[in-house]
Order: C-alpha cells, then sequence, then structure tokens
C-alpha cells in the first residue's frame, strides 16, 4: 500500500497569508494525486485532481503542484472560508489512500 | 446536477445490522464506480473500496473484509453499505463518492460526494 504523509498536522494564519501544505508518497505515484477540502460537518470537496488540475468551481487561489512522491497544496491570500481540513489523496494504485490531513486555522 | 444523498443517521446496538443508502442522480449511475469512505470522530479518511456499478462486483480494502457488504439497485441509481455484527469502534460518518475518470489527464478522482450517513454502535 501507498502511505501518504501529509505536512504539517496543523497551522494558523492570517488572512491574506500564503500557505503550503506539502504531501509525501511512500512510492511514486506519477501524478495520480488529489486534494480535497472538508470544512467542519460537511463532506470532502475536491480542489485539485492529477495534482495541479483545479476543479471547476474552485477559486483560483488555490493550485497544486509536484509529481512521483512530492506534492504540494498552494493556497494564496487566505481567506476566512478557507478554514478546513485538508487531504492529499493517491488515485495511483488501489488501496486508495489518503494522508492524516492538515488542519489550516485563521488567526 | 450530479448528487449523491445519503440516508439519515442510525443508531444501533452492538451486534446489530446496518443498511446505508447513496442515492445519485444527474448522470448515468452505471458509468462510474462507487467508491466508499469512513471518517471515524476526529479522525480523517479511511478508504474502504469500491463496487463496479456495471457489473456489481465489489472490492474491499484490507479491515473491511466480512463484515462489510457493498450492493446496488441499479433501477433506482442507488448503492448501499451493509455493516453487520456492529462494533463500538464502527462508530463513525460513511461517505459515498463518485469515482470519475478524466482521460484528458489520465487520472482517477472522487467526486461530488454524498452528505455522509452517522452510524453510532452504543449499548
Amino acid at each position: 500500500d501507498i502511505q501518504m504523509t501529509q505536512s504539517p498536522s496543523s497551522l494558523s494564519a492570517s488572512v491574506g497569508d500564503r500557505v503550503t501544505i506539502t504531501c509525501r508518497a511512500s512510492q511514486t505515484t506519477s501524478n495520480h494525486l488529489n486534494w480535497y477540502q472538508q470544512r467542519p460537518g460537511t463532506a470532502p470537496k475536491l480542489l485539485i485532481f492529477a495534482a495541479s488540475n483545479l476543479q471547476s468551481g474552485v477559486p483560483s487561489r488555490f493550485s497544486g503542484s509536484g509529481s512521483g512522491t512530492d506534492f504540494t497544496l498552494t493556497i494564496n491570500s487566505l481567506q476566512p472560508e478557507d478554514s478546513a481540513t485538508y487531504y492529499c489523496q493517491q488515485s495511483y494504485s488501489t488501496p486508495r489512500t489518503f494522508g492524516q490531513g492538515t488542519n489550516v486555522e485563521i488567526k | 446536477q450530479v448528487q449523491l444523498v445519503q440516508s439519515g443517521s442510525e443508531l444501533k446496538k452492538p451486534g446489530a445490522s446496518v443498511k446505508v443508502s447513496c442515492k445519485a442522480s444527474g448522470y448515468t449511475f452505471t458509468s462510474y464506480a462507487m467508491t466508499w469512505v469512513r471518517q471515524a470522530p476526529g479522525r480523517g479518511l479511511e478508504w474502504m473500496g469500491w463496487i463496479n456499478t456495471n457489473t456489481g462486483n465489489p472490492t474491499y480494502a484490507q479491515g473491511f473484509r466480512g463484515r462489510f457488504v457493498f450492493s446496488l439497485d441499479t433501477s433506482v441509481s442507488t448503492a448501499f453499505l451493509q455493516i453487520s455484527s456492529l462494533k463500538v469502534e464502527d462508530t463513525a460518518v460513511y461517505y459515498c463518492a463518485r469515482e470519475v475518470w478524466t482521460a484528458a489527464v489520465k487520472s482517477y478522482w472522487f467526486g461530488p460526494w454524498g452528505q455522509g450517513t452517522l452510524v453510532t454502535v452504543s449499548s
């Protein structure tokens, strides 16, 4: 199974800050890496698919990069509504696996 | 619009069974696989497996073999998750999600997700 490790586990940032979350896979996932946002009490929502492709309707301040084993989710100009937990997920192989999540708090 | 609507919360005693439904609308049900994800209280997302909506063939992740069963009723575009011999540690929110293949980037992703069904197991 491919293990996904996110860092940091949590962070606190101010409105307008640039935030970076990293995700590392235990073996290559090529570009088969997705990012989801989960606000408290709600279902996860797709932000980025195939490492760098912005899902329709997602604000352009979100971006993804990386390939192989190392990936990054960046939020430019953090907004209050970005307070959530973010998960990476690999779709390279079965079983699909998720990172443990990164909780983003607004200062 | 594409939507997955799940059944409501359940409170069950240990040893009982529960069946969660996930009704799809806005797309051709048999064109996309359905996946199931568990989220225990305060914990992360755990992939349980998926079911081929064309053939009905399920695939279970390790840890979800035996007491967990995925099934379909394609006549009403609905997927089901049944859990038998419930344990306290099965208490969680269970999500269904459509698995989508995007040919342009040759990759899979999950979306949309159902709203989640809270299953509470308590004596």
